[in-house]
């Protein structure tokens, strides 16, 4: 299982870019990187997914080095409604590894 | 599209007493997980079935059982509940092709 390592926590002022680095020394060459955003009393839901290079979507971006031992999300000028825990999920959900999430990173947006 | 439904949303157990938590999804998924998180933690893997007919422990599967019943429906049984098992559950669903996991909107579970 690829284990993953986030800090703990964050903090930011609005209209600031975030870049939240997750590390993953053991990631298997089938697997993915997937990024989740969790509000309090919800379950997580999907952010973004990458494999290599860089991955962009309307909300935010991924950026996984060639070597695949970190990635960063980055969400780009972040608002109040940011502020949430975002999880660093590794793993492959084409096969049959189970999927472990790490602590997260808990993002406090300022005004 | 209902996605994963869990139910019931709350409850209240007497240590002791046995539960099972359901859980459906209707997206034809391969694989279904159940999951804790204590307040203020992150997500623990408690069982995982990566296809009908099979299940397999999770990170702290101990005081819990599982059932995958067809494709559709995963169960989280507490034979006999105990106050370190106050938590809130999500099940969660994901297919081989995709990529991303489908979570329930969670059961709060209380053991007192």
């Amino acid at each position: 299982l690829a284990k993953t390592t986030q800090p703990i926590s964050m903090d930011s002022y609005e209209g600031q870019e975030v870049n939240i680095t997750c590390s993953h020394n053991n990631i298997a060459t089938n697997d993915y990187i997937t990024w989740y955003q969790q509000f309090p009393s919800q379950g997580p839901r999907f952010i973004i997914q990458g494999y290599k290079t860089k991955v962009t979507n309307e909300v935010a971006s991924l950026f996984i080095p060639a070597d695949r031992k970190s990635s960063t999300l980055s969400l780009p000028r972040v608002s109040l409604s940011d502020t949430a825990v975002y999880y660093c999920l590794v793993g492959d959900l084409r096969g049959n590894t189970p999927l472990v999430f790490g602590k997260g990173t808990r993002l406090s947006v300022i005004a | 599209n209902a996605g994963v439904t869990q139910t019931p949303k709350f409850q209240v157990l007497k240590t002791g007493q046995s539960m099972t938590l359901q859980c459906a999804q209707d997206m034809n998924h391969n694989s279904m997980y159940w999951y804790r998180q204590d307040p203020g933690m992150g997500l623990r893997l408690i069982y995982y079935s990566a296809s009908e007919g099979t299940t397999d422990k999770g990170e702290v599967p101990n005081g819990y059982n599982v059932s995958r019943l067809n494709k559709r429906e995963f169960s989280l049984r507490l034979e006999s509940a105990a106050p370190s098992q106050t938590s809130v559950y999500f099940c969660a669903s994901a297919d081989r092709g995709g990529n991303t996991i489908y979570f329930g909107e969670g059961s709060w579970l209380t053991v007192v």
